[in-house]
């Protein structure tokens, strides 16, 4: 069974350092692995995603994630954090044919 | 570029009462989906739809029906609602099943229960 745990639902960085927001995920198979990110009352937009190409993705707004097999993580991080930054994001885990497991979210906080 | 649009996007109705949520996408997919957001337990699947004519039920579907009449809309209905019901609820469409193909999602409506 799939699932993915996002390791802080809390993260507080100031503005200009870097971001990093943890996820673990469990897959029998190859996933595929999503971040998506969730202004206040707003949908979700994707960030970026992993699909068994290159290891480290880059996404967009700066921010990039790397997937590491031997340790089923999927973190991301960002070299220097904007206030407009402030969200909630989420670590998605899905497998072909199947729906997407969403972990429970992490909200970033970036004070000046 | 309109995407998905969700309507209506704030709701409040009595325990009891019956609504319908509508979802529209423009880009032609064929897969739609249905989801809650509460908080601390992010997003869980109610329904979705592989095709037009076409509804499955996903994690947590009791109490919600769904119609797929044509293949841009996505309709989710309530019954008769409960408290339990008061959420934030998300459409989001895909070309595809396949793992890669990522979601596109509205805005959401807001609906309490009361």
């Amino acid at each position: 069974a799939q699932s993915v745990t996002q390791l802080d639902s809390h993260v507080s960085v100031s503005e200009g350092t870097p971001v990093l927001l943890r996820c673990n995920y469990s897959s029998s198979y190859s996933p595929s692995l999503f971040w998506y990110v969730q202004h206040p009352n707003k949908g979700l937009q994707l960030l970026l995603k992993y699909t068994s190409a290159a290891t480290l993705v880059k996404g967009i707004n700066g921010f990039e994630a790397e997937f590491k097999k031997s340790e089923t993580s999927f973190h991301l991080t960002k070299p220097s954090a904007h206030m407009s930054d402030a969200a909630e994001y989420f670590c998605v885990v899905s497998q072909a044919g199947t729906a997407l497991i969403f972990g429970k979210g992490t909200t970033l906080s970036v004070s000046s | 570029n309109a995407g998905v649009t969700q309507t209506p996007k704030f709701r409040v109705l009595k325990t009891g009462q019956s609504m319908t949520l509508l979802c529209a996408q423009d880009m032609n997919h064929e897969y739609m989906y249905w989801y809650r957001q509460d908080p601390g337990m992010g997003l869980r699947l109610i329904h979705y739809s592989v095709g037009e004519g076409t509804t499955a039920k996903g994690e947590v579907p009791d109490g919600y029906n769904v119609s797929r009449l044509k293949k841009q809309n996505f309709l989710l209905g309530l019954e008769s609602a409960a408290p339990s019901q008061t959420s934030v609820y998300f459409c989001a469409s895909s070309y595809s099943a396949q793992g890669y193909q990522p979601q596109h999602f509205g805005d959401g409506t807001r609906l309490s229960i009361l």
